[in-house]
């Protein structure tokens, strides 16, 4: 059963701090990784990928994946309250299927 | 770019009726297109991947004479909840694939609720 573990919060964070999300996969044969944020009532929006060790930024974002430990993050920088919502780890396997992990629930408390 | 669109966004509709679900990648052609499923407050589902021009391929548990789907062109699939019992009401979701400059990526089209009454 290939997994994508997640906290499911909620974690809150005030306005402008950095907000930490991770998720551990089981399947080491997993190759890239996704980052998606699900507002409430909506479907997912892809926020990153990644699939080398080490870290990636985009903006306010940065996500890091280290594969022998399994484990992907995205820090969140200068978090606002707009960032509340759901965020969902993604792991790729074969022909690019998609196993979610059930999403951590963030907060940004003014 | 890379816009998936859905149609309905919402759908009502008595039990034992059918359903058709539209999932069209706008502005590139997508051979492969995903379809889940998601109740409230769980995770996505996968339920089947959909390719174009060949059977769709489904999940472990998901009935295929129930849930038809049908990938014609390359950007537009459908899927069909047949005879629907309230059971089957959840928020449907698409992806299509896309795969350029070197990436590998799915974008999802804003969903269709289904409520079966």
């Amino acid at each position: 059963q290939k997994e994508v573990e997640q906290n499911s919060g909620p974690l809150s964070v005030p306005e402008g701090a950095i907000a930490s999300l991770n998720c551990t996969y089981s399947d080491r044969g997993s190759q890239s990784f996704f980052w998606y944020r699900q507002y409430s009532g909506k479907s997912p929006e892809l926020i990153m990928f990644i699939y080398s060790n080490g870290d990636k930024e985009d903006g306010r974002f940065t996500a890091q994946l280290n594969k022998a430990s399994q484990y992907v993050s995205l820090l969140i920088r200068d978090s606002q309250p707009s960032d509340s919502a759901t965020y969902l780890c993604a792991a790729a396997g074969t022909a690019s299927k998609l196993t979610f992990g059930t999403g951590t629930r963030l907060q940004v408390t003014l | 770019g890379a816009v998936v669109s859905q149609h309905p966004s919402w759908v009502i509709c008595k039990s034992g009726t059918s359903v058709k679900i539209e999932c069209r990648s706008l502005d590139f052609q997508a051979t492969t297109m995903f379809w889940y499923r998601q109740f409230p407050k769980q995770s996505l589902m996968l339920m089947a991947t959909s390719n174009e021009g060949s059977k769709a391929t489904y999940e472990q548990g998901v009935e295929k004479d129930k849930f038809l789907i049908n990938h014609a062109s390359l950007t537009l699939s459908t899927l069909t909840v047949t005879s629907a019992h309230p059971e089957d009401s959840s928020f449907y979701i698409c992806s299509a694939r896309s795969i350029s400059g070197g990436t590998d990526t799915q974008y999802f089209g804003p969903g269709t609720r289904l409520t079966v009454l």
